[in-house]
């Protein structure tokens, strides 16, 4: 069965730590995303992809980068961790050509910056 | 600008007792509505989805949702709810360019 993976799926770091989150889905779609959730927040828009080298900013994108160089990943990289990033971080992905297409959510990474 | 509010950050339910949990949307044309559920440590999992058509969605698990468009709500219900529904439950919006816009959520709570 198709799926998305995360890992890892808890990490502990320290402030000013570059931090690489995985994202790997075999659903084959176009479109992936990332998301921070927070609470009373819901999940807020970090980056997104429309394809392989495509990448676009998100409502809360600051300290955070993404790469596409195949459809499957897209990692999240956060160059320099801060304490205010300490988040659980999701990732999804979706077909593209409409906006009424389902996205499929990834288990979620817990991370926690010290 | 699109947005969600789910007013209610908790709700606490008896088992066996009907559920209502309520959204409110903004968005200039026809929106595209999702509700999905999230349980404790997972990820989320789409319970339906209203883009056309008839108003009342019916969705997994024994959901249904009803856009009314005049209220600009898309409120989700239940008849009976199971110990097992316990969950946070989002409702979202999409946006142009196939995002989501998500409200803060509403973690319901199953009480015996």
């Amino acid at each position: 069965d198709a799926e998305i993976t995360q890992s890892p799926r808890h990490k502990i770091t320290e402030t000013g730590r570059q931090v690489t989150l995985a994202c790997h889905q075999t659903w084959n779609h176009n479109n992936m995303f990332w998301y921070r959730q927070d609470l009373g927040h819901g999940l807020r828009l970090i980056h997104y992809s429309y394809g392989v080298q495509d990448t676009n900013k998100g409502e809360v994108s600051d300290g955070y980068s993404v790469s596409r160089s195949n459809t499957e990943d897209l990692p999240l990289t956060l160059e320099s961790a801060a304490s205010s990033q300490t988040s659980v971080y999701f990732c999804a992905s979706s077909e593209g050509g409409a906006s009424y297409n389902e996205q499929f959510f990834g288990p979620g990474t817990r991370l926690t910056v010290l | 600008a699109q947005s969600v509010t789910q007013p209610d950050i908790h709700i606490t339910v008896s088992e066996g007792a009907s559920l209502e949990l309520r959204c409110n949307y903004s968005y200039g044309a026809t929106p595209y509505l999702f509700w999905y559920v999230q349980s404790p440590g997972q990820g989320l999992q789409l319970l339906l989805k209203y883009f056309s058509g008839d108003t009342l969605v019916q969705g997994i698990k024994g959901f249904e949702a009803e856009f009314k468009r005049s209220q600009s709500s898309f409120n989700l219900r239940k008849p009976s709810v199971h110990w097992s529904d316990a969950a946070e439950y989002f409702c979202a919006v999409g946006a142009y360019g196939n995002k989501l816009v998500f409200g803060a959520g509403t973690i319901l709570r199953v009480k015996s």
